[in-house]
């Protein structure tokens, strides 16, 4: 059981360009995040997903795009990137939306804009 | 609004000693409390929660109770071994139908032999 998985775990970009992480749980959870980690901050929420064919903003989509055409893959696209979306991002899901049910979390990929 | 506030680290202990990682909060509502721990090269995974008032959540020796009197969520563990050395992450819901965490900045902590 891989449990959630993001590719790729570093990447530079630079102004201007575009890429998509990739997010995958084999766990069939209905729920899916993408959270962004500023250095020295908390973690932000920036688009989830309640299912397949179903997404919503968080607190920072601006910049941002999601699809979630199946139950497994979440990806977040950039497509101008800038300076300011260098973070960490880490990618979760969870069984149900009670939010007191656990979230599960990939080991993040570490995006840098020059 | 909502927000978690922790103690900055980085923390480093000796094997053994007695941890306290501080972590309040403000919200409307009624929260829900969170740790999460993230070892190194690994995803954030829950530790422990608590759902309403006075709960006290519990795990792997670590505890946390909620304090709604103090806007409290202090995690403690009594003897911390080498292998607790990780980021510590508090987190809140701001309540029933919420969608989102809000998450504290995280603290290191670094267990010495």
């Amino acid at each position: 059981n891989a449990g959630v998985t993001q590719t790729p775990k570093f990447r530079i970009l630079k102004i201007g360009q575009s890429m998509t992480l990739q997010c995958t749980q084999d766990m069939n959870h209905n729920y899916m995040y993408w959270y962004r980690q500023d250095p020295g901050m908390g973690l932000k929420l920036i688009y989830y997903s309640v299912g397949a064919g179903i997404t919503d903003k968080g607190e920072v989509p601006n910049g941002y795009n999601v699809s979630r055409s199946t139950t497994e893959d979440f990806p977040l696209r950039l497509e101008l990137a800038a300076p300011s979306q260098t973070s960490v991002y880490f990618c979760a899901s969870s069984h149900a939306q009670r939010i007191t049910d656990t979230q599960y979390f990939g080991p993040g990929t570490r995006l840098t804009v020059l | 609004g909502n927000s978690v506030t922790q103690m900055e680290g980085p923390v480093t202990l000796s094997e053994e000693a007695f941890l306290t990682i501080n972590c309040t909060y403000t919200a409307t509502g009624y929260p829900s409390l969170f740790w999460y721990v993230q070892y190194p090269g690994e995803g954030l995974q829950l530790l422990l929660k608590a759902t309403k008032a006075d709960d006290k959540g519990s795990n792997k020796g670590f505890e946390a109770t909620y304090r709604k009197e103090t806007t409290s969520f202090h995690l403690e563990k009594g003897s911390v071994q080498v292998s607790d050395s990780a980021v510590y992450f508090c987190a809140l819901s701001a309540g029933p139908g919420a969608n989102n965490l809000f998450f504290g900045t995280g603290t290191r902590l670094t267990v010495i032999p």
